[in-house]
């Protein structure tokens, strides 16, 4: 079955400092993945995603950046945080035609 | 643009006060209404999908049912257990397999 593996799981950050969330993902070849975050209140923003190594799209213009140096994995940066960088980061694949995402458990970042 | 709108926001029940939570929806063209089930600081769990007007799926205490403009979720005799926040989204026919999220309603059920 797919799994996807986060993190790490909570991070707390000064402003102006680099981020990495990592995801890495088991029991599937070439999915489709993808970086949401979720802040307090509000849904699932999609920030990027990803069908294949190398390919990213962005979703959002933001202080973010992701890649996919593997097909089973998806790096999500900053390289220099900001308060508003501030929620809940989910990592979530499907397979090429299929429909359902699976998630990730999420890392929680707070930018202090 | 796709559009969903869950309602209500929040939601509380007493244990076995049976209720429904809305999701309604704009896209050109349903590919697919799917549901999960997220609880507090975990990812969402998938619950359901909905192809098409009419369709019903079952899943111990809650039913989920599709119409050409919305979805319902319904919870008979809910339990604490079912405290959860559930979210609707919708993908649309052609395009990417993305989907758009409604923002969810978070329900709390009261022993």
């Amino acid at each position: 079955s797919q799994t996807i593996h986060q993190w790490p799981a909570t991070l707390v950050q000064p402003v102006g400092s680099p981020l990495s969330l990592e995801c890495t993902v088991e029991g599937t070849s070439n999915p489709n993945l993808y970086w949401y975050r979720q802040a307090a209140g509000r849904g699932l923003q999609l920030l990027f995603y990803s069908v294949g190594i190398g390919q990213i799209s962005s979703e959002v213009p933001q202080n973010l950046s992701a890649s996919r140096p593997q097909d089973r994995q998806f790096i999500l940066s900053s390289k220099k945080l900001l308060l508003s960088d501030s929620g809940f980061y989910l990592c979530a694949l499907n397979g090429a035609g299929a429909n359902v995402l699976t998630f990730g458990a999420g890392s929680r970042l707070t930018v202090l | 643009e796709d559009q969903v709108t869950q309602s209500p926001e929040a939601l509380r029940l007493q244990e076995g006060e049976s209720s429904s939570l809305n999701c309604s929806y704009t896209v050109s063209g349903l590919r697919g209404l799917f549901w999960y089930r997220q609880d507090p600081g975990k990812g969402p769990e998938f619950l359901f999908t909905l192809y098409s007007a009419g369709e019903e799926k079952e899943k111990e205490r809650l039913k989920a049912t599709l119409t050409k403009k919305e979805s319902f979720l319904h919870i008979t005799a809910p339990k604490p257990e079912d405290s959860a926040t559930y979210l609707c989204a919708v993908q649309a026919q052609g395009g990417s397999y993305i989907p758009t999220f409604g923002r969810g309603t978070s329900l709390i059920v009261h022993p």
